[in-house]
């Protein structure tokens, strides 16, 4: 069973720039989860997808960050403008339906923002 | 609120076992977890225990809850270089929102 992918594994930008990140889940996933990671810190739960439609994104800076999932499958991660303090390592993850309780997670990609 | 805490770091020589402490504060946890994360890579689910279990062992893992206190532990026997890595645990709260809460990771070296 192939794992979770994302793209690109890293980046790096200047401040105030605009940056995307890409996820696929493992097939027949319907939760998508994206997540933060800073450097020495457990990750931070930035948006939670059930299918296309949000869940969870109470810890999502929705000024300078948006995510969408439009068929429900591939996801979308995007930061404009970018500040120093959004270096970190973005993480995908997903679950099934029948067990929401094991998240499997793709291997992130790390942002710089210079 | 909800908190996860576990030991910053943890140092063993190889052949020895290792064990790392976690303490949670959400009495309404309904699972907790092991993950590993080794330099460079995502996080790999190591292992999990349902709150009415006690204990739940998978090969060279041990995994220990105590309930009473709000403490789990993981056990790994006959620790390996390749077990050197940063371990989280996280716990799921009884809520329908599927939300892991985290703790800041140990990083366990193991030396030769």
């Amino acid at each position: 069973e192939a794992g979770v992918a994302q793209s690109p594994r890293y980046k790096i930008i200047e401040k105030r720039q605009s940056v995307a990140f890409w996820c696929n889940p493992i097939s027949g996933h319907a939760t998508l989860y994206w997540y933060q990671q800073i450097l020495g810190q457990g990750p931070k739960l930035l948006i939670q997808f059930q299918n296309n439609g949000v869940v969870d994104d109470s810890q999502l800076p929705k000024d300078r960050f948006s995510a969408e999932r439009l068929k429900g499958v591939d996801s979308t991660l995007k930061i404009q403008p970018a500040k120093l303090e959004d270096s970190a390592v973005y993480l995908c993850a997903s679950s099934t339906d029948s067990k929401p309780y094991e998240q499997y997670f793709g291997p992130g990609t790390r942002l710089t923002v210079t | 609120g909800e908190d996860v805490e576990q030991s910053l770091f943890l140092s063993v020589r190889e052949g020895d076992s290792s064990v790392i402490n976690c303490t949670y504060t959400d009495s309404s946890s309904t699972y907790l977890y092991w993950y590993k994360q080794e330099p460079g890579a995502g996080l790999q689910l190591l292992t999990y225990i349902f709150s009415n279990m006690d204990m739940k062992q998978d090969q060279r893992l041990t995994v220990l809850l105590n309930k009473k206190d709000k403490h789990l532990s993981l056990r790994i026997a006959d620790t390996q270089t390749g077990d050197s890595a940063i371990y989280f645990c996280a716990e799921k709260n009884a809520g329908n929102n599927r939300k892991l809460i985290w703790g800041l990771g140990t990083s366990l070296a193991v030396n030769p």
